[in-house]
């Protein structure tokens, strides 16, 4: 299966900073198919980007996807309060579509 | 607006079945290119694709857990339905639904609030 790998695995930074996060796969995803979720305490993921760069509906534009084959990034331009949690990425090119281990964004 | 919620058991018992539903709202499971998934997450660790299952009843499972999964639907419920053998401990964690993103798009969005079991004796 494809692995994914995520760092920093914790992220410092604070509001109106801008945030890098990496994602990168063990194999080629073709057609780019990777997903960011972020997820906030005691809730369940929320989609942000599929496609590697596409804006899920009802995203703010701060948050951005780029990258393709076998390196992610997802780009935060400006922090917000509620943007400090934990991220994670997922491939569904190849089954079994498998996840990150994660980056914390803490203040 | 599209919501999704799991409900079952919070407590199972180690080698006994796993029985969890998710009730969709907000859109037909017979429609089009509907698909929903599970998926599974334990403190501290990745989350798990586990299985899922689409409008015309195409189903996927996660190999690794394959032979103890089944995924169905209730259409005059708008339901799905997971089920899985011989629990183990390590199979405790918070059990998510979430709408798939289409036929060839497999990511998941929205998600149902998550519902959280415990395998234990």
């Amino acid at each position: 299966e494809i692995v994914l790998t995520q760092s920093p695995g914790t992220l410092s930074l604070s509001p109106g900073d801008r945030a890098a996060l990496s994602c990168r796969a063990s194999e080629n995803l073709g057609n780019d198919y990777l997903a960011w979720y972020r997820q906030k305490p005691g809730q369940a993921p929320t989609l942000l980007i599929y496609g590697a760069s596409s804006r899920a509906t009802g995203i703010p534009d701060r948050f951005s996807g780029s990258g393709s084959g076998t390196d992610f990034t997802l780009t935060i331009s400006r922090l917000e309060p509620e943007d400090f949690a934990l991220y994670f990425c997922q491939q569904y090119s190849i089954s079994p579509y498998t996840f990150g281990q994660g980056t914390r964004l803490e203040v | 607006q599209i919501t999704l919620k799991e409900s079952g058991p919070t407590l199972v018992r180690p080698t006994e079945t796993l029985t969890l539903t998710c009730t969709v709202s907000g859109l037909s499971l017979l429609s089009a290119g509907a698909g929903v998934g599970w998926i599974r997450q334990s403190p501290g660790k990745a989350p798990e694709w586990l299985a899922l299952i689409y409008w015309d009843d195409h189903k996927r499972y996660n190999p690794s857990l394959q032979t103890r999964l089944a995924v169905s639907m209730d259409t005059s419920k708008n339901q799905v339905v997971l089920t899985m053998t011989y629990v183990d401990p390590v199979d405790s964690g918070t059990y998510f639904c979430a709408l798939v993103g289409g036929l060839w798009a497999q990511w998941f969005g929205p998600w149902g609030q998550g519902t959280l079991v415990a395998v234990s004796s």
